[in-house]
């Protein structure tokens, strides 16, 4: 079985500043999929970033990167300069390339950005 | 718009009755998902179809709950006899036949609320 944990609940932070959402995992796979999910309020989630775990390089896409910590089972996210529209529930999620495409999802975190 | 939508967006019922959600994918996606969301929880996996078979059903689907995804296109996700523990936000996603960890994208949800 495969578990994410994400033990922030709330985070807060003032627009333009940086932010870092935690996420661990576990999966007994040795080649599998990362992802960081946004939803914000009342609307449909979406990706924000993916990482191939064979790849060591750590993915980014414009303002948001991961630091992906194979060995220590860590996947966190790193939103620079944040915007109001960054305010959104974050899910980190896991996928196996092996079998089925299910993502199993951490708790989320509520990000909040503050004007 | 040509991403997924589901229909209703929201739907109350009492208990003990049956509902039926629909969930039309992106048209060239040959995989299709349902997940559950609780309050405060991160999506859980219910059922996966590729084409139109499906694959596998998560043990979270008791003998109440049936999916469908005739000719491979919409999928059909029904409740019997529903219970206030069904309340919850029912996703679809969809995605492109890969390898794996191809983007899932999300529906808007339909929002089940049993009194």
């Amino acid at each position: 079985a495969q578990t994410v944990t994400q033990s922030q609940p709330e985070m807060s932070v003032q627009e333009a500043e940086t932010v870092t959402l935690s996420c661990t995992y576990d999966t007994s796979e040795s080649n599998y999929y990362l992802f960081w999910y946004k939803q914000p309020p009342s609307r449909q989630m979406i990706l924000v970033i993916r990482q191939e775990a064979y790849k060591q390089q750590n993915a980014t896409e414009n303002r948001f990167s991961v630091n992906f910590q194979k060995a220590a089972k860590s996947f966190s996210l790193k939103i620079s300069d944040s915007q109001l529209g960054d305010t959104a529930m974050y899910f980190c999620a896991l996928i196996s390339n092996f079998g089925n495409e299910k993502l199993t999802f951490g708790t989320g975190t509520r990000l909040t950005i503050i004007p | 718009d040509t991403g997924v939508s589901q229909d209703p967006r929201h739907k109350i019922t009492k208990r003990g009755q049956n509902v039926t959600f629909r969930c039309d994918p992106i048209s060239e996606h040959n995989r299709l998902y349902w997940y559950r969301q609780t309050l405060g929880q991160g999506p859980e996996f219910l059922t996966y179809f590729q084409n139109e078979a499906q694959l596998e059903k998560s043990r979270l689907l008791s003998d109440r709950f049936s999916a469908e995804r005739p000719k491979g296109s919409f999928s059909t996700l029904e409740i019997q006899r529903t219970e206030q523990g069904d309340s919850a936000m029912y996703l679809c996603a969809s995605s492109a036949r890969s390898i794996g960890g191809n983007e899932q994208f999300f529906g808007p949800g339909t929002r089940l609320t049993v009194l």
